[in-house]
């Protein structure tokens, strides 16, 4: 079974805290992903990752920056948090070697910046 | 600009009747559709799956149907029931751009037993 995992089911930062959103998957999968979801917006792409490294950025990066070090570890970064940013924040991967493949994700981090 | 759109924010069904979930697209580019299925303080699971090159798939009680012609996809549940209740998210995968996604806003569905 694949699984992602991410550091917290909560949390509560203040404005202007840097936050760090950590994600782990143990499926040797190589794109990861970074997702907000918004009632009546659904999911919307914050930024996605080929490879080790690399990072491309998706519909909505303003606000956030990304790194990945290590295959297995995606984490997203709030530089400078508003609360603007409030939201589930998703973490996915897949693996792109079998063209029918899905992405899987982690349960979610509900943040709440005050 | 919505690539991919769930007009219906919610839907209610009564158990052991059909749920139909609606999806538009606007862009010729996407080569499968996907339905995923969330619960409250869970992540999105996959529930079914259609390639752009099909018009049926068919897995249990599901059904997803794929109306090229008019860039529009739907979802059938039968019998419906009521560990059913979730919200359901529409998504479209990226020709060649490395399994992304995009996703419509979602259809929260109820099931009354």
């Amino acid at each position: 079974d694949v699984k992602v995992t991410q550091s917290s089911r909560y949390l509560v930062k203040r404005t202007g805290e840097k936050v760090f959103l950590e994600c782990v998957q143990d499926m040797d999968h190589e794109n990861m992903f970074w997702y907000r979801q918004d009632p009546g917006l659904g999911l919307r792409l914050i930024y996605f990752s080929y490879d080790v490294k690399m990072k491309e950025k998706g519909d909505i990066p303003e606000g956030y920056s990304v790194s990945r070090e290590k295959k297995e570890r995606f984490s997203l970064i709030l530089e400078s948090a508003s609360t603007n940013q409030t939201s589930m924040y998703l973490c996915a991967s897949t693996y792109v070697r079998v063209s029918t493949d899905t992405q899987y994700f982690g349960p979610g981090t509900r943040l709440t910046v005050l | 600009d919505q690539q991919v759109k769930q007009n219906s924010p919610s839907l209610s069904v009564q158990e052991g009747r059909i749920s139909i979930l609606n999806c538009d697209y606007t862009n010729s580019m996407f080569d499968y559709f996907l339905w995923y299925k969330k619960y409250p303080a869970e992540g999105p699971t996959f529930l079914i799956s259609i390639s752009s090159i099909k018009d049926k798939n068919e897995d249990g009680r599901f059904t997803v149907f794929l109306n090229k012609s008019a860039k529009h996809l739907s979802l059938h549940i039968v019998p419906s029931q009521p560990g059913d209740s979730a919200v359901y998210f529409c998504a479209a995968r990226v020709y060649n751009q490395g399994g992304k996604l995009i996703f419509g806003q979602g259809t929260e569905l109820s099931v009354k037993p």
